[in-house]
């Protein structure tokens, strides 16, 4: 089955820290790499998507950085705040096949004040 | 923010009783997803439909079971309630094809089963 690996599984960082979450996929034939942001008691919201035909985009704090060569996409957090405490999926969607998004375990991200 | 409602948010029922997890969409999306969620944990695709009067079992086995009669309406229902059963069940929606990038998912529905 296409797998979306992730990680780490949970994350501290100190507020003003870089907060990095990794994830590494298999399938070449995904086409678009969103991540979600989830709170407590709520559901997934898209936080920041990349296509693989560019490296890097960035919103504010948020940046993904995406290796096409080595099937890795990561998302980085800079100035981490506490309000990003979260858990956050990446993914990634099939281009055939209905166009299915197969997600990541999750990373809970924990920002200390 | 999206608009896809799920009712109800909290439900508490006992061993065997039957229930119906009730999931809205206003964006006229054809495509509707149910997943499970232990909390903070992985999501859990267990059903899809790609529009009306289509129905698919997801990546997860279920014993529940899903209807669309109206492109806005995704119901999810279990027979019979186990203590097994307990999570929370995410229902979301998104477009068709290459332009649908976006999944919206609703707030979700508790379910503990007694």
């Amino acid at each position: 089955q296409q797998q979306v690996k992730q990680s780490p599984q949970s994350l501290i960082v100190q507020k003003g820290g870089i907060s990095i979450i990794n994830c590494a996929y298999e399938n070449t034939a995904f086409d678009y790499f969103p991540w979600y942001q989830q709170f407590p008691g709520k559901g997934p919201a898209l936080l920041i998507a990349i296509r693989p035909d560019v490296s890097e985009k960035k919103e504010g704090r948020f940046t993904i950085s995406f290796n096409k060569s080595a099937k890795q996409f990561s998302l980085h957090i800079m100035d981490s705040q506490p309000g990003d405490s979260a858990t956050y999926f990446c993914a990634a969607r099939g281009n055939t096949g209905g166009f299915k998004t197969i997600f990541g375990a999750g990373t809970r991200l924990f920002v200390k004040a | 923010e999206a608009d896809i409602y799920q009712t109800p948010r909290y439900l508490v029922i006992g061993t065997g009783k039957k229930i119906t997890l009730e999931c809205s969409q206003t964006m006229g999306h054809d495509k509707m997803y149910w997943y499970q969620q232990d909390p903070g944990m992985e999501l859990h695709l267990i059903h899809y439909s790609y529009g009306v009067n289509s129905t698919e079992k997801g990546d997860l086995s279920s014993e529940s079971t899903v209807s669309r009669i109206r492109t806005e309406h995704f119901p999810l229902t279990l027979e019979s309630a186990r203590p097994s059963h307990t999570s929370q069940y995410l229902c979301a929606s998104s477009d068709v094809g290459p332009l649908g990038n976006t999944i919206y998912f609703g707030e979700g529905s508790w379910l503990t089963v007694v």
